[in-house]
């Protein structure tokens, strides 16, 4: 089968660091996404991550490790804006498959 | 520029009535998807179509129907069977499935 876990929600500090997880359980894995999504809103690319390791863009780093089938996404010097859901995502190498969404992880930052 | 836009961005639907969602981009894009969120959840897809003149179905097609007549257009048809409808509908394209994904700014759906 196929599966995505993510935290439901984390709450953090502004100026802080968060990390947030996901761990996924698929055949054929090609590539993880990650999304923002503010409340109401559509979601925007965060990061795409398809061979192993660190990937920096400025406040937000997303890592993979395709062998232990895990990701996660580095949040540093939090703001308060940066309060929303964080969708992460599976592409597979059949690209007639369709992409996997995790349930998501709502962020909470405190002042 | 290019983008994804969904109409309408409110709509209300009564009670055995089929509506019907818009979601054009002239991004040039192969991949449309459609999903649904629901309060406080993730992402569930409705259906998807790779080209045109194809598409196939989601987790979640049940009640819903599509077409994709047009490289630029996929609209969303929400039947009367579909008997939970309200949610907020996503429309989304990309290149391929190893691209991201870009999204229209939804389509909030109520029941009257």
């Amino acid at each position: 089968g196929q599966n995505i876990d993510q935290p439901t929600e984390m709450t953090a500090t502004e100026g802080a660091i968060v990390q947030i997880n996901c761990t996924y359980q698929t055949s054929g894995f090609n590539g993880l996404f990650w999304y923002q999504q503010h409340a109401g809103e559509a979601p925007t690319f965060l990061s795409y991550n398809v061979l192993d390791g660190l990937e920096e863009k400025g406040r937000f780093s997303s890592f993979l490790s395709r062998s232990k089938g895990y990701s996660y996404l580095l949040l540093k010097e939090l703001q308060m804006k940066d309060s929303a859901s964080y969708l992460c995502a599976v592409t597979k190498l059949n690209r007639d498959d369709k992409i996997i969404f995790g349930k998501g992880t709502r962020l909470h930052i405190l002042p | 520029d290019g983008g994804i836009t969904q109409s309408p961005k409110y709509l209300f639907r009564k009670e055995g009535q089929n509506v019907t969602l818009s979601c054009e981009q002239n991004l040039n894009h192969d991949a449309m998807y459609w999903y649904r969120q629901d309060p406080g959840q993730g992402l569930r897809l409705i259906y998807y179509s790779q080209i045109v003149n194809d598409f196939q179905k989601g987790d979640i097609a049940e009640g819903y129907s599509v077409s994709r007549e047009k490289k630029e257009s996929f609209p969303l048809t929400v039947t009367s069977a579909q008997k939970n409808p309200t949610a907020f509908y996503l429309c989304a394209s990309n290149r391929d499935s190893n691209q991201p994904q870009h999204f229209g700014d939804g389509t909030r759906l109520s029941i009257l």
